[in-house]
């Protein structure tokens, strides 16, 4: 069983639309949560991340989270040609052998933005 | 802040031979290193988690006997890939993190290729 869910995509939005991309994980003790995107043949950037439920917003990027549900979202307003990449979901879950804290990546979202 | 540096970018070695891949943290002290693959159009899957003066963990299905990992400082981490074959061709990709720090930090990744 999986344990970070991507719909893999491709999910094509156009140019100034929302894309909303979508990310659910099964361990109850996950803590943090990571979005990054990825363009091909390149290491993941980070994007935002989030602790708390709610919103959180950074610029065009907010990302929500819902600890009952283990559900966390990222949407991008305005969307632009040039966030056409792959989003990767990350949750951060405690590697306690060692008391440091490592990822589970989901499989990823490729995101076609359309001019 | 928080740049994690790769070496080499890119190498083509022949099936049989070893390479070494090098990680290094440059502005700050990483406690723990993670060693990723990322086979193309797929994920990124964690091999093993390295601590400062520690062996590796390695997750299951890899060989830590082909894959050898080294985390001497706490500014470098090596990985080894030993008896290298075709099958080994990928993106490898390491991130760093300081101990309590929920965040990874990524280096830009190492394209391997094995004829």
């Amino acid at each position: 069983q999986k344990e970070v869910e991507q719909n893999s995509g491709p999910l094509s939005v156009p140019e100034g639309a929302i894309a909303s991309l979508n990310c659910t994980y099964s361990d109850r003790g996950s803590q943090s949560f990571f979005w990054y995107r990825q363009y091909s043949g390149k290491s993941p950037e980070l994007i935002m991340f989030i602790y708390s439920n709610g919103d959180k917003e950074d610029g065009r990027f907010t990302a929500q989270l819902n600890k009952a549900s283990q559900y966390v979202s990222l949407l991008i307003r305005d969307s632009q040609p040039s966030d056409s990449a792959t989003y990767l979901c990350a949750v951060n879950t405690p590697f306690w052998s060692s008391g440091t804290y490592k990822y589970i990546f989901g499989t990823g979202t490729r995101l076609k933005v359309l001019a | 802040g928080a740049v994690v540096s790769q070496h080499p970018s890119w190498v083509i070695c022949k099936s049989g031979t070893s390479v070494k891949i090098e990680c290094r943290s440059l502005d700050f002290q990483a406690t723990t290193m993670f060693w990723y693959r990322q086979f193309p159009k797929q994920s990124l899957m964690l091999m093993a988690t390295s601590n400062e003066g520690s062996k590796a963990t390695y997750e299951q299905g890899v060989e830590k006997d082909k894959f050898l990992i080294n985390h001497a400082s706490l500014t470098l981490s090596t990985l080894t890939v030993t008896s290298a074959h075709p099958e080994d061709s990928s993106f490898y990709i390491c991130s760093a993190q300081t101990v309590g720090d929920y965040e990874q930090y990524f280096g830009p990744g190492t394209r391997l290729t094995v004829t």
